[in-house]
């Protein structure tokens, strides 16, 4: 069974403190690893597709990596603005179309 | 070029009546995927459907609930004689095709079950 374990759970920053998000995946066949951001209430905001290990994308402050393990995301210098949960998903093997999803990280940014 | 539409956003129901969900893909996209969010809990998968088929239905309770995605009309997820345990946050989500596509989420809808 595929497997997302998203750390921390919550994450309080200042605005300007850059940090790291962490993604970890255990499944069968990655195809492929995606990045959202959901806000309260809201439905789940598409951020970044990632295929293969060593792959890096980047918007605005965020920028995502992946290895065979894991993925992080990179937040520099967040604003108030990016506080959001994050959430990590993947697709994997034969199972076209279904994600399996982290249970997020909430982060929040003081200004 | 409008979005995921779901309705109602907001639905309150007595236990033991019957929930409909309705989800209106994106434009051009052929393939709509439920997942659930329960509170202070993740999303999980529910069920992939095309138009007039159940792809993948490996993540839907075995009693009372249901989906469609009929050649016309917006996909529908239904849920007979709701529990109190029904109350979460329904997502549908859309893509243009097959393989490794990124999913476009609508807003949800919030069921509650008194």
């Amino acid at each position: 069974e595929d497997q997302v374990t998203q750390s921390p759970e919550a994450l309080r920053l200042q605005e300007g403190e850059s940090s790291s998000l962490n993604c970890s995946y255990t499944v069968s066949g990655l195809r492929g690893l995606f990045w959202y951001r959901q806000d309260p209430g809201k439905g789940p905001e598409f951020l970044f597709t990632l295929y293969s290990a060593g792959e890096e994308k980047e918007k605005e402050r965020l920028k995502a990596t992946l290895t065979k393990k894991e993925s992080f995301l990179h937040i520099t210098a967040p604003k108030p603005e990016d506080s959001a949960t994050y959430l990590c998903a993947v697709q994997a093997g034969t199972n076209a179309g279904k994600s399996t999803f982290g249970d997020g990280t909430t982060l929040t940014v003081k200004p | 070029n409008a979005g995921v539409m779901q309705n109602p956003r907001h639905l309150v129901r007595r236990r033991g009546q019957e929930a409909r969900l309705r989800c209106s893909p994106m434009k051009g996209h052929s393939h709509v995927y439920w997942y659930r969010q329960l509170p202070e809990e993740g999303l999980k998968f529910m069920v992939y459907l095309q138009k007039e088929n159940i792809i993948d239905e490996s993540g839907m309770p075995k009693e009372r609930f249901s989906a469609e995605f009929p050649k016309e009309g917006p996909s529908i997820l239904r849920i007979q004689q709701v529990v109190r345990g029904d109350s979460a946050a329904y997502f549908c989500a859309s893509s243009p095709g097959t393989g490794l596509t990124e999913a476009f989420f609508g807003q949800g809808t919030r069921l509650t079950v008194v």
